[in-house]
C-alpha cells in the first residue's frame, strides 16, 4: 500500500501561471515532507521541504503548504517558468526512521512557454 | 566539493552474472542510501548505512548486498543480475545529528546508473 500518493502523474502549465503539484500521505507518523525536482537523465535534486510543525515554507517562487488534517500536502510554484519542466517527486520521513525517504511516484511538469 | 558520484552509468548485464555499482560522496556525511527506480514509479530504497560499518536493509534488499567501509563510500553489489533488477539507481547521502535518526534529513543524490539484466 502506498503511503505517499501523487495521484497526477502530469501536469501542464502555461509560462507565468501557478502550477500546484499535490500529495497525499497515509502514515500519521511522518512529520517531515520534502520535494525533488528530477530532470531527466540526472538525479533528484532537492527543492523545499517542510516540518509537520509548520503549515507553509516558502522559498522564491517555491512555497509547500501542509495540511496535516487532511494528510495532504501541495507545492506551488508562481510563477512557472520553462525550465521548472521535471519530474517533481513528494517524500516523507519520520522521526526514528533513520532518515529514510518513502517517495511517491512522481508528477511530471511540463511548462509551455 | 563533487557531491555524490556514481559509477558506472550505464551498464548491460547478462542473467547471473555480478556487478557493483560504486558510490563516493565527499560532503563527510555519516548517512548513505541506495535507491532504485523503476518506470513509472517512485525511489524505492535498496539499503541505507547510518554510518562506517553499519548497514541495514531497506523495502527492496533482495538480490543485493553492500558494505561501508569508509564513511566516503558505499558500493552495492549484485551476485545474480537478475531481469526484476534491471532499473535505474539513485546513492544518496545525509548528515543526521540524532539518535535514530532525526526526520530533517535532506538527502543528496548522486547521477544515477542505468542497468539492463538481458
Amino acid at each position: 500500500d502506498q503511503q505517499v500518493k501523487q495521484n497526477s502523474p502530469s501536469l501542464s502549465v502555461q509560462e507565468g501561471r501557478i502550477s500546484i503539484l499535490n500529495c497525499d500521505y497515509t502514515n500519521s507518523m511522518f512529520d517531515y515532507f520534502l520535494w525533488y525536482k528530477k530532470y531527466p537523465a540526472e538525479g533528484p535534486t532537492f527543492l523545499i521541504s517542510i516540518s509537520s510543525i509548520k503549515d507553509k515554507n516558502e522559498d522564491g517562487r517555491f512555497t509547500v503548504f501542509l495540511n496535516k488534517s487532511a494528510k495532504h500536502l501541495s507545492l506551488h510554484i508562481v510563477p512557472s517558468q520553462p525550465g521548472d519542466s521535471a519530474v517533481y517527486f513528494c517524500a516523507a520521513s519520520a522521526t526514528g526512521s533513520q532518515g529514510n525517504l518513502i517517495f511517491g511516484k512522481g508528477t511530471k511538469l511540463s511548462v509551455k512557454p | 566539493n563533487a557531491g555524490v558520484t556514481q559509477t558506472p552509468k550505464f551498464r548491460i548485464l547478462k542473467i547471473g552474472q555480478s556487478m557493483t555499482l560504486q558510490c563516493t560522496q565527499d560532503m563527510n556525511h555519516n548517512y548513505m542510501y541506495w535507491y532504485r527506480q523503476d518506470p513509472g514509479m517512485g525511489l524505492k530504497l535498496i539499503y541505507y548505512s547510518v554510518g562506517a560499518g553499519i548497514t541495514d536493509k531497506g523495502e527492496v534488499p533482495n538480490g543485493y548486498n553492500v558494505s561501508r567501509s569508509t564513511t566516503e563510500d558505499f558500493p552495492l553489489r549484485l551476485e545474480l543480475a537478475a531481469p526484476s533488477q534491471t532499473s535505474v539507481y539513485f546513492c544518496a547521502s545525509s548528515y543526521s545529528r540524532g539518535l535514530g535518526g532525526s526526520s530533517y534529513n535532506e538527502q543528496f543524490f548522486g547521477p544515477g546508473t542505468r542497468l539492463t539484466v538481458l
